[in-house]
């Protein structure tokens, strides 16, 4: 199957810090990424899609300016969490689809800390 | 609504026990697509099924054997002869035609014991 890689697999940063997480699909070209944040004991809550040139669509209430996604080409998409606090801690885990995929595949996650 | 129940939070087991994890789904979508996923410890997901909703068949993987009723739009996972290293957290998810929206459900947490 298609693999997505992340990076980095776990940060752990000071208050008030940018944190920025990138996912990569390293085999195909990923027309479409997904960015999930899961916390701890819970499901995975979709934060935004994204196509590659185009600017993401963030599901309600996900502040759009606090978690930036860019996703310049077909390879790499991150996420850079603005003025990170702890109550940003959490599993973010990125997934990859692409034209010919019927399904999406999903990064290992990376794992954030805010102290 | 898209919507997927798994009413089992935690299911505790002894190793060689068969499980069965429960999910039930909702949508109105006519074609839609269903998941199982692993989630170990280490927290990375690992994809086990898809399914289409037009393909009822039931499916077997070894150990793994999954039951598609639409009539009760349902969708469980039986693990046969369960093992420790079976221990972990299982997704269910729906996504419709597109793939571009996963609904996940909230999990169920497997203990598997020796």
């Amino acid at each position: 199957g298609a693999v997505v890689s992340q990076h980095p697999s776990w940060v752990i940063c000071k208050s008030g810090t940018s944190v920025k997480i990138e996912c990569r699909s390293l085999d195909f070209q990923a027309t479409t990424m997904f960015w999930y944040r899961q916390f701890p004991k819970q499901s995975l809550m979709l934060m935004a899609t994204s196509n590659e040139g185009s600017k993401a669509t963030y599901e309600q209430g996900v502040e759009k300016d606090k978690f930036l996604i860019n996703h310049a080409s077909l390879t790499l998409s991150t996420l850079t969490v603005t003025s990170a606090h702890p109550e940003d801690s959490s599993f973010y885990i990125c997934s990859a689809s692409g034209t010919s995929h019927n399904e999406q595949f999903f990064g290992p996650g990376t794992r954030l800390t805010v102290l | 609504a898209q919507k997927v129940t798994q009413a089992q939070t935690e299911i505790s087991v002894v190793e060689k026990e068969d499980v069965t994890l429960d999910c039930v789904y909702e949508t109105r979508d006519t074609t839609y697509y269903l998941f199982w996923y692993k989630q170990p410890p280490s927290g990375e997901l690992v994809f086990l099924i898809r399914r289409n909703s037009f393909d009822e068949q039931n499916e077997i993987s070894g150990r793994y054997s999954w039951n598609f009723q639409k009539s009760t739009s349902s969708f469980n996972f039986t693990i046969t002869a369960s093992q420790v290293v079976d221990s972990a957290v299982y997704f269910c998810a729906l996504s419709g035609n597109n793939f571009n929206k996963f609904y996940f459900g909230s999990g169920t947490k497997l203990n598997v014991k020796p």
